[in-house]
């Protein structure tokens, strides 16, 4: 069992390059969460999938777009990436449906936006 | 607005010290809480989690964690640590409300513990 898997593991962009972080899950589960980690703040929700079709806003959605198509599958977009988003971003699952509620973490991707 | 304190931001421990880590949180209401932890190099497991009954918590690894409400406080304990304990830890606090729940995490606590 693969648990949460994310892709890339590490990604460099300039400023307004736009890229698509992919995460997986081979749990079932469904809800699914996109969070991104930065120092002496804690993780932030950015986008939560209650189930494939619907997705809904977090703490810190402003440009970042998401997409579920399937149940498997919970993508993070930057359109325009900017310095600001350099951080490690942590997909996330749940068999409970809640916006909150994450069990099983992916191993990261980190991003530096130059 | 909520907020979730872990005062100690790093703590160094011997093997077989024992650990309390702080946690506080600001939201009067209603809560669930959770604490999730992150070795080296590895991605955040749920280490325990608080949603009702018992107030003291068993998790995995040997580690609880009391929930005091009077206190706001859900703190992580383990009698004696390991060297493999080193690691990062996120408090992590749910409130629930009938406008949807809200959950925020700690800015962390690293624990390095000397063999």
């Amino acid at each position: 069992n693969a648990g949460v898997t994310q892709t890339p593991k590490f990604q460099v962009l300039k400023t307004g390059q736009s890229m698509t972080l992919q995460c997986a899950q081979d749990m079932n589960h469904n809800s699914m969460y996109w969070y991104r980690q930065d120092p002496g703040m804690g993780l932030r929700l950015i986008y939560y999938s209650a189930s494939e079709g619907t997705t809904d806003k977090g703490e810190v959605p402003n440009g970042y777009n998401v997409s579920r198509l399937n149940k498997r599958e919970f993508s993070l977009r930057l359109e325009s990436a900017a310095p600001s988003q350099t951080s490690v971003y942590f997909c996330a699952s749940s068999l409970v449906t809640g916006m909150n509620q994450p069990q099983h973490f992916g191993d990261g991707t980190r991003l530096s936006i130059l | 607005a909520q907020s979730v304190s872990q005062h100690n931001h790093h703590v160094i421990l011997s093997e077989a010290a024992s650990l309390e880590l702080g946690c506080n949180y600001s939201y009067g209401g209603t809560v669930n809480l959770f604490w999730y932890v992150q070795y080296p190099g590895q991605h955040l497991q749920l280490l325990l989690k608080y949603f009702s009954g018992d107030p003291l918590v068993k998790g995995i690894k040997g580690f609880e964690a009391e929930f005091i409400k009077s206190k706001f406080s859900f703190n992580l304990r383990k009698p004696s640590v390991q060297w493999s304990d080193t690691a990062e830890y996120f408090c992590a606090v749910m409130q629930k409300k009938s406008s949807g729940d809200k959950l925020t995490f700690g800015t962390g606590t690293r624990l390095a513990v000397r063999p």
